[in-house]
């Protein structure tokens, strides 16, 4: 069975750091480009960025420029604002262009003092 | 960044209705343009990618078309388990963008 399964729900204090895993499953993981995304309680769906896992090459939505790195398997977000409380979901496409076909259940991140 | 605007916000329909959501590209994005279903509390779920083409095991009640700029879904006859969020995404750009949503209630 095709997934992605993702870590377990964190709790940070402000300016603190949080890493977010993504483990795939039942296929090839460096065949498909990973994104993250993310959705803040009763908001929309808001792209961070993406990752080809073949390469390591990465893509960063200018918002979160200078405070995210995404690597193969994990996702980490510094300096963490109240407002960076979401969930968060990595998916994975086949292409850079293509939709997100498969996605993590989730990984709620809380983010206060 | 590309923006993706999404009508309507919400949306109240009756079972065996048909409907449309809209959404529109600030600029254009050839036929990099896919719409996910999110249900309370779960991932987003892929329905339709690349304008039109429905991702394996989607009913075919739902339909996407439109190009360059402005794109449709359409639900030909609401069925119960329907309601829910609709979201248009742009894979066009180096920067991937969402529409706003779009909630579709039971009238």
């Amino acid at each position: 069975q095709v997934q992605l399964v993702q870590s377990g729900a964190e709790v940070k204090k402000p300016g603190a750091s949080v890493k977010v895993s993504c483990k795939a499953s039942g296929y090839t993981f460096t065949n498909y480009y990973l994104h993250w995304v993310r959705q803040a309680p009763g908001q929309g769906l808001e792209w961070m960025g993406i990752i080809n896992p073949s390469g390591g090459s990465t893509r960063y939505a200018q918002k979160f420029q200078g405070r995210v790195t995404m690597s193969t398997v994990y996702m980490e977000l510094t300096s963490l604002r109240t407002e960076d409380t979401a969930v968060y979901y990595c998916a994975s496409s086949w292409t850079v262009d293509s939709a997100m076909g498969i996605w993590g259940q989730g990984t709620t991140v809380i983010v206060s003092s | 960044d590309i923006q993706m605007t999404q009508s309507p916000s919400s949306l109240s329909a009756s079972v065996g209705d048909r409907v449309t959501i809209t959404c529109r590209a600030n600029q254009t994005i050839s036929t990099n343009l896919n719409w996910y279903q999110q249900k309370p509390g779960k991932a987003p779920k892929l329905l339709i990618y690349s304008v039109s083409n429905l991702q394996s095991g989607v009913p075919s009640r739902f339909s996407g078309s439109g190009s360059g700029t402005d794109f449709t879904l359409t639900i030909s006859s609401l069925q119960p388990e329907d309601f829910a969020t609709y979201y248009c995404h742009q894979s066009y750009s180096s920067f991937h963008t969402f529409g706003q949503g779009t909630k579709l209630e039971i009238k």
